[in-house]
């Protein structure tokens, strides 16, 4: 389709565990984004990939969490040894290059830790 | 710190009135705005936008208006509609690239 693309779009696992969320993005948008969701909870900045440029990082709330955008397309975002305040639902946005554009996001994974 | 608040969590409407969603934002950065609309188990979609340097943008139904100096912002739906009925967040950048967004306000158009 045309749209963000996130799989899987559920997933359960046991504290503890990692997990690997992926997203693609609208072909041609260069600008990557992951937000979390948690319950009751607005959207919160987790990672930002533009282009080649480094990621800007700063929304990772602990070192357990790390992502790659590999070819400037597909992103991984990988969360290790989980814990049950991960549960949430992890969202993707694209964007085209040029700044002030609106993300365009995926329907999101809803993470739960058991 | 949220930079970015919906202090009204809920809000209901009967069908052919106005919606009033608020929002205020603490960056005086902050130059460009947005709106998105969630459904349950979707993820948001852009509904309008609006920059510094205008005080209102409209599009159909649906109106943003922009207080600076209030560091407030408001969206407008007239007239309300069933298919209104989702969460609504509002969302703040400085850069065009980060943006902010507030925890949303769940809107119930009443048939």
């Amino acid at each position: 389709g045309a749209g963000v693309s996130q799989s899987p779009s559920n997933k359960v696992t046991e504290k503890g565990k990692d997990v690997e969320l992926r997203c693609d993005p609208i072909s041609g948008h260069t600008a990557l984004y992951w937000y979390r969701q948690s319950l009751g909870q607005g959207l919160e900045f987790l990672i930002y990939f533009q282009g080649n440029s480094a990621p800007d990082k700063s929304g990772l709330p602990s070192d357990r969490f790390s992502a790659e955008r590999t070819g400037g397309s597909v992103s991984t975002l990988t969360i290790q040894r989980t814990q049950q305040e991960d549960s949430a639902v992890y969202l993707c946005a694209s964007s085209i290059r040029r700044s002030n554009q609106p993300q365009h996001f995926g329907d999101g994974t809803r993470l739960s830790i058991l | 710190d949220q930079q970015v608040k919906q202090n009204s969590p809920s809000l209901s409407v009967q069908e052919g009135r106005i919606s009033i969603l608020n929002c205020d934002y603490t960056n005086s950065m902050f130059d460009y705005f947005l709106w998105y609309k969630k459904y349950p188990a979707e993820g948001p979609t852009f509904l309008i936008s609006i920059s510094s340097i205008k005080d209102k943008n409209e599009d159909g139904r649906f109106t943003v208006f922009l207080n600076k100096s209030a560091k407030h912002l408001s969206l407008h739906i007239v007239p309300s509609q069933p298919g209104d009925s989702a969460v609504y967040f509002c969302a703040a950048s400085a850069d065009g690239n980060q943006f902010y967004f507030g925890t949303g306000t769940s809107l119930t158009v009443i048939p």
